[in-house]
């Protein structure tokens, strides 16, 4: 099974201000994926992060709020950008070996702005 | 949309089976089932999946209906460590995208 680290585990930010979330996989996966959950909520995917190209978003989210780069099959970056009180969530990070398979999931990160 | 359909909490007492219905009535022939738990504050925990038949694991038994249309997850003896938000999920895109619904609250009662 991948074991998935993420940083920072929680943060707190100042509205306006940018916060770049780190995925790290201790194998090569095919699939990276974003999750937000908003207080008391599910899981909502964000984007699917594509290596060495542009991710992709799903409806509601933008690549000017929620910045991804995954420049290899180890390691990907979220940025929440410029943000206010409404993005405070905690954000996952999910891996997937290959098609069919289990997905794992990081601890996430536990944001919230002030 | 989840597109499927859990009732949004249950009770079990400690030692027995716990029993967690799913309804995907509008499943597709490629699509499989999907279970995940999230235990309060983790990250959400893959439990087990299947397509057609019934699968057993470690963890759990997924009970598939032969038209598909519903599943039942069966954990044999709920222990209090198995209180979390269960979630049952349909993906067939081959691109283990989950969609998260809303799931099933298990609370296990000593």
């Amino acid at each position: 099974s991948a074991v998935i680290s993420q940083k920072p585990s929680r943060d707190i930010c100042q509205r306006g201000t940018s916060l770049t979330i780190q995925c790290q996989v201790d194998s090569q996966v095919t699939m990276m994926f974003w999750y937000r959950q908003q207080p008391g909520q599910s899981l909502t995917l964000i984007a699917t992060a594509n290596q060495g190209s542009e991710a992709t978003y799903e409806s509601g989210f933008v690549i000017d709020k929620f910045p991804i780069s995954r420049p290899n099959l180890t390691f990907s970056t979220l940025t929440v950008s410029n943000m206010s009180p409404e993005d405070s969530s905690i954000y996952l990070c999910s891996v997937a070996e290959d098609r069919y398979t289990e997905a794992f999931f990081g601890q996430g990160t536990r944001l919230t702005v002030v | 949309d989840a597109k499927t359909t859990q009732p949004p909490s249950m009770d079990c007492a400690e030692g027995r089976a716990a029993n967690l219905p799913c309804n995907h009535s509008t499943i597709s022939g490629n699509e499989y089932v999907y279970w995940y738990r999230q235990i309060h504050s983790q990250g959400p925990q893959y439990i087990i999946h299947g397509l057609k038949n019934n699968e057993t694991n470690e963890m759990a038994s997924l009970i598939i209906t032969e038209d598909r249309k519903s599943s039942t997850l069966i954990l044999p003896h709920a222990t209090l460590r198995d209180t979390a938000v269960y979630y049952c999920i349909r993906e067939g895109g081959a691109t283990n995208k989950l969609i998260f619904g809303t799931g099933t609250l298990l609370a296990v009662q000593p």
